[in-house]
């Protein structure tokens, strides 16, 4: 059974850094990309980027393109998402979730990592 | 960019009766068109891809059709646990440029 499990919740100042994880288990882990989809509070999802943990290829949504870095450990299994300086509209869900090789979409998701960034 | 737009924004349905979400995208995405589940204080869950093909586990009252730029998620028979948000999500482009829909929410009458 594929299962992903994310780090958190957290709560950050704005100007901080934060590097949040996402755990796999139960697949192969270098089959599948991992995806990174942003959730505002009482807002829909966005698309942020998606990492291929075989060759580390990411690709970014335009609208996240030098705000967030993606990153992998294959060692461990896990995906990251990161962040050099929080702003207060960073506030949102974050969930990592497997895109199948050759697909769009995204077929497992991880619980959610809850980020809030207040002075 | 392509935008997806969903309608309507809430409906309202009897359990046992038919609920028809709508998702329009601005340019053709093909078939290239995911639907998502989410209930509150949960994570998506994946219902449909490629259009029409349910994802495993998803009840056969789940059924999604359409290509192009007109696509439709329909809950042949509406259960009380089908009470979420459903988003739909096309994925036509690579280099992705992957964009979802504002979501529709579906309310038991």
């Amino acid at each position: 059974e594929v299962q992903l499990d994310q780090s958190g919740p957290y709560v950050k100042k704005p100007g901080e850094s934060l590097k949040i994880s996402c755990k796999s288990s139960g697949y192969i882990y270098t089959s599948y990309w991992i995806g990174w989809v942003r959730q505002m509070p009482g807002k829909g999802l966005e698309w942020m980027g998606i990492i291929y943990p075989e060759d580390f290829d990411t690709r970014y949504s335009p609208s996240f393109q030098g705000q967030v870095t993606i990153s992998v450990d294959r060692s461990i299994n896990t995906a990251y998402l990161q962040w050099s300086s929080l702003k207060a509209s960073d506030t949102a869900i974050y969930y990592c979730a497997t895109r199948p090789r050759g697909w769009g979409y995204f077929d497992n998701w991880g619980q959610g990592t809850r980020v809030t960034v207040s002075s | 960019e392509i935008v997806m737009t969903q309608s309507p924004a809430t409906l309202s349905v009897s359990p046992g009766e038919r609920a028809t979400l709508s998702c329009g995208a601005s340019q053709s995405a093909g078939t290239n068109l995911a639907w998502y589940q989410q209930k509150p204080g949960q994570a998506p869950r994946l219902l449909i891809s490629g259009a029409s093909k349910r994802a495993t586990g998803i009840p056969a009252r789940f059924s999604g059709s359409g290509s192009g730029t007109e696509f439709t998620l329909t809950i042949s028979s509406l259960q009380s646990e089908d009470s979420a948000v459903y988003y739909c999500q096309q994925y036509y482009q690579w280099p992705p440029a992957w964009t979802f829909g504002q979501g529709t929410k579906v309310e038991i009458k």
